[in-house]
């Protein structure tokens, strides 16, 4: 299976909105029930903000949310703060214990 | 608190050998599949594969299977990546990862492997 589709990079001042698309193949369409999202700050591990498209871990600000249609799932995230600047990962699961990866998105915080 | 901690950064030669390794705290280690995820410097996450400590169950990507070993030790709650022979393409940042239903809840620190002659 081919890897996700995202933008490379996104931006958006302080306090705006943005989104981040992630895009499949119609092979995936079945699979995006359980997509996930991950964070990923300069020299750090990834950190999971979304999960099964919409739900969000305990901790994590209400200002991150996920969405799905169809083939595709966004992240969007509200009330853009410096700290939110970072790599952004779709991940798609597989099944048979498997996961598939977006490209990843650099978000820049004007 | 579940905890993935990552042995260090290792340096190797072309065609030598490496062993990392993943130790899990905080949960039942033998019950949770972990995942290992490749990301070359300034790219993406790749996903290598995953095993299942209870009874080493491995299932690994068709891009890597092959090229690497995963395994793992209960005693010892910690996951094993190996390389017999590395390459120069190998070098990147290796991070595991438990797989909780559908996602990846928790990661660890991330292993540098430079392969340099």
């Amino acid at each position: 299976q081919s890897a996700l589709t995202q933008p490379a990079s996104v931006s958006g001042s302080l306090g705006q909105s943005i989104t981040i698309s992630c895009t499949g193949s119609s092979n995936d369409a079945g699979s995006y029930k359980f997509v996930s999202w991950y964070q990923q700050l300069p020299g750090k591990a990834p950190k999971l903000i979304i999960y099964e498209s919409t739900k969000r871990p305990s901790g994590v600000s209400d200002r991150f949310s996920g969405s799905r249609s169809g083939t595709s799932a966004s992240l969007i995230i509200s009330g853009l703060q410096a700290e939110d600047e970072a790599n952004y990962h779709c991940c798609s699961y597989a099944g048979t214990h498997s996961v598939i990866f977006g490209g990843g998105t650099r978000l820049t915080v004007l | 608190e579940v905890q993935l901690v990552q042995s260090g950064a290792e340096m190797k030669k072309p065609g030598e050998s490496v062993k990392i390794s993943c130790e899990g705290s905080g949960y039942t280690f033998r019950n949770f599949w972990i995942g290992w995820v490749r990301q070359v410097p300034g790219k993406g996450l790749e996903w290598m594969g995953i095993i299942y400590p209870g009874d080493s169950d491995t299932k690994y990507s068709p891009s890597f299977e092959g090229q690497v070993t995963m395994s793992a030790d209960t005693s010892s709650n910690t996951a094993y990546l190996q390389w017999q022979s590395l390459k120069t393409s190998d070098t990147a940042m290796y991070f595991c990862a438990r797989l909780y239903g559908s996602q990846l809840d928790s990661w660890g620190q991330g292993t540098l492997v430079t392969v340099s002659s």
